[in-house]
C-alpha cells in the first residue's frame, strides 16, 4: 500500500532553516510527483510547491520563492522540502502529498514551530 | 486569500443532504475537469474523497459524490452521519502561472 513518511517535529528559532523529509514506499517513486502543503494553526490548506520525482522539475509558490527548496533522493525514495529564514508565521503542520494533479496520498504531517 | 471559494461553514442533520459549492474562474474550476475534494477531521492529514469533478477513490462512500456547472463545483454528502463532521476542501487545476490559491479556504461541516 502507497505511504508516506514524514520526519519528526522540529522547533526553530526565527531566522534558521528546517529540512522535512518525506519517504515513500508501496508505488513507483519516479513515476508521481510529491507536492507540499502546509496549514498554520486554525488555518487552511497552502500549497508550496511541487517537484517532479522523475527529472527533478520544480514549481513554487511565488511567495516562497528563494526561501523554500525541494528535493529528491530517488535512491531511497525520499523527497525533501527545506524552508529557509523561518519566520513566526511558518510555523505549520507541513505534510507531503504524492500528486499528478490530485494529491492522492498525504504523509502524516510535521509539525514545525518557530518560536524564540 | 484562496482563489477557490467556499462556505466556511455547513450544517445538516444525520440522514440529510448537504452540498458545499467552490466557485473559481474559467481558469481553473471552469475551464478543466480536474476539481478534487479533501475532507479533514481535527489533527489528521487531508484524505482526498473526489477526483476529476465527481470520481470517488476506492473505499470511499458512494454518499459523496462530486459535480460542476460553470465556474461552481459542488460536493454532495448525502445520508450524512456524525463521522462526516470535518473539514472539506476543494482544489483544482490552474493555468495560472502562479499556482497560487490551489485549495479553497475550507467548510466546515456541523453534523447536528
Amino acid at each position: 500500500q502507497v505511504q508516506l513518511v514524514q520526519s519528526g517535529a522540529e522547533v526553530k528559532k526565527p531566522g534558521a532553516s528546517v529540512k522535512v523529509s518525506c519517504k515513500a514506499s508501496g508505488y513507483t517513486f519516479t513515476s508521481y510527483g510529491i507536492s507540499w502543503v502546509r496549514q498554520a494553526p486554525g488555518q487552511g490548506l497552502e500549497w508550496m510547491g511541487w517537484i517532479s520525482a522523475y527529472n527533478g522539475n520544480t514549481n513554487y509558490a511565488q511567495k516562497l520563492q528563494g526561501r523554500v527548496t525541494m528535493t529528491t533522493d530517488t535512491s531511497t525514495s525520499t523527497a525533501y522540502m527545506e524552508l529557509r529564514s523561518l519566520r513566526s508565521d511558518d510555523t505549520a503542520v507541513y505534510y507531503c502529498a504524492r500528486s499528478v494533479d490530485v494529491f492522492d496520498y498525504w504523509g502524516q504531517g510535521t509539525l514545525v514551530t518557530v518560536s524564540s | 486569500q484562496s482563489a477557490l471559494t467556499q462556505p466556511a461553514s455547513v450544517s445538516g442533520s444525520p440522514g440529510q443532504s448537504i452540498t458545499i459549492s467552490c466557485t473559481g474562474t474559467s481558469s481553473d474550476v471552469g475551464g478543466y475537469n480536474y476539481v478534487s475534494w479533501y475532507q479533514q477531521h481535527p489533527g489528521k492529514a487531508p484524505k482526498l474523497m473526489i477526483y476529476d469533478v465527481s470520481n470517488r477513490p476506492s473505499g470511499v462512500s458512494n454518499r459523496f459524490s462530486g459535480s460542476k456547472s460553470g465556474n461552481t463545483a459542488s460536493l454532495t454528502i448525502s445520508g450524512l452521519q456524525a463521522e462526516d463532521e470535518a473539514d472539506y476542501y476543494c482544489s483544482s487545476y490552474t493555468s495560472s502561472s502562479t499556482l497560487e490559491g490551489v485549495f479553497g479556504g475550507g467548510t466546515k461541516l456541523t453534523v447536528l
